[in-house]
């Protein structure tokens, strides 16, 4: 596709169930971020994934949140047992590679409601 | 936290108007970038800036860099109502992974 697509756009969940959201970024594009935001919050980094580099996994909030990218595109970030807290929007971003002054093109986001 | 800070929080102005929103950043960066977000979903890249330019413009936009002051500001002229939206600001990192941190936003709103 020409962008970078996210599925599913709106999720419901029960509290403590696990969920997987996924990241399609736009071919050729190896950095690829997730960010979350909180209603009317900025965007807080979870994690970065640059080519075959080792994932900087500093902004994951919990061991509950994890994130792989398989082959180098597609992207899945992983939240086990569910909070209530971990309702947000979450966003995917990619672009073509990190510190090339390039910019990032984001998805439409995955709404997470945890009930 | 390496996040930004942006301000002001919030922005209300009328049609016409010029809109200032800054930017303060705490480390090294190789460039700084300003994003527009409408209805809290996908954001939208406005302008690049890189470490070793002050100033860069694009159509009504005007972009400022201080590494001096880590600051940087937007200014919006003449504001247009289809202007109200967010605005965040993201800086690229100099370390050992260049990720891409963002700033807590200003919500603008211009009146009609």
């Amino acid at each position: 596709g020409a962008g970078v697509s996210q599925s599913p756009s709106n999720k419901v969940t029960e509290k403590g169930k696990d969920v997987e959201l996924r990241c399609d970024p736009i071919s050729g594009h190896t950095a690829l971020y997730w960010y979350r935001q909180s209603l009317g919050q900025g965007l807080e980094f979870l994690i970065y994934f640059q080519g075959n580099s080792a994932p900087d996994k500093s902004g994951l909030p919990s061991d509950r949140f994890s994130a792989e990218r398989t082959g180098g595109s597609v992207s899945t970030l992983t939240i086990q047992r569910t909070q209530q807290e971990d309702s947000a929007v979450y966003l995917c971003a990619s672009s073509l590679e990190a510190g090339t002054n390039t910019e990032a093109f984001f998805g439409q986001g995955t709404r997470l409601t945890v009930v | 936290s390496q996040q930004g800070e942006e301000d002001p929080q919030a922005l209300s102005i009328q049609e016409g108007e010029n809109a200032t929103m800054n930017c303060s950043y705490k480390t090294s960066i190789n460039n700084l970038q300003w994003y527009r977000q409408n209805s809290g979903r996908g954001l939208v890249h406005l302008i690049l800036i890189r470490s070793n330019e002050r100033e860069k413009h694009s159509g009504r936009l005007r972009v400022t860099l201080d590494t001096s002051k880590k600051s940087s500001s937007l200014l919006i002229t003449a504001s247009r109502a289809a202007d109200t939206a967010s605005y965040f600001c993201a800086t690229e990192y100099l370390n050992n992974t260049d990720k891409l941190i963002f700033g807590t936003g200003t919500r603008l709103q211009v009146f009609p």
